[in-house]
């Protein structure tokens, strides 16, 4: 595998459940990220975990809860989400050094909530 | 006024046009700048990344950056219709911590 890989792909769940999102990077990066995508708006940066610290968190609702238990590996935990949340969510990666390195994307995960 | 500005189109092209997508912002801190390529039901993909001023060229992108202006442009030369893809641009700065702040995208079409 190669890049950033994120599983599963579509996910319909009601708003009482609980589920979670996985990312795993094969690129040796040290950042990851967490945005939604929502259609024709801009993306939006929900987590940023640095070395396995969170480092960002914008204003998300607790009703998302991002776990980092390695440099390689994230997860978004979802419970009792709302229709709005409905998106596409993508994790990203990148490497931390003295200049600002570009991210990398996985393809992301379709989330519809009924 | 939003940071980032970009036309959402969609544009429209026929096979071979010169294509040019544009971007504009208001933080002139804005150092890196980056365009990337969103096929429906992929992520973005990045195309150009750039530092400071100047162009970039890349087989057949051109990516320029004119920073007096705030403006960036990212041009497909001999476009193809697997170029048909939103393009999103994205910039970040010096110390901006893990920001990075992108245009809503540019939805392209090129016909065959």
């Amino acid at each position: 595998e190669t890049g950033v890989t994120q599983t599963p792909r579509h996910l319909v769940m009601g708003m009482t459940n609980k589920k979670s999102l996985k990312c795993e990077q094969h690129l040796g990066h040290n950042a990851m990220y967490w945005y939604k995508q929502s259609a024709k708006k801009p993306l939006e940066l929900m987590f940023v975990y640095s070395l396995e610290e969170r480092v960002e968190n914008n204003s998300v609702p607790s009703r998302f809860s991002p776990e980092c238990p390695n440099s390689s590996h994230l997860f978004l935990h979802l419970h009792t989400l709302q229709p709005e949340d409905s998106a596409l969510y993508l994790c990203a990666s990148s490497q931390v050094r003295r200049d600002n390195q570009p991210q990398h994307f996985g393809d992301g995960t379709r989330l519809s909530i009924l | 006024q939003k940071e980032v500005e970009q036309d959402p189109g969609p544009l429209s092209v026929p096979e071979g046009a010169i294509v040019s997508l544009n971007c504009t912002y208001s933080n002139s801190a804005f150092q890196y700048f980056m365009w990337y390529r969103q096929y429906s039901r992929k992520g973005p993909e990045l195309l150009m990344y750039t530092y400071s001023s100047g162009n970039k060229e890349d087989g057949r992108f051109t990516a320029q950056v004119d920073k007096s202006s705030k403006y960036i442009s990212l041009f497909i030369r001999d476009s193809q219709p697997s170029d048909s893809a939103t393009y999103l641009c994205a910039m970040s700065a010096d110390g901006g911590g893990f920001k990075t702040i992108f245009g809503a995208g540019t939805r392209l079409f090129v016909k065959a």
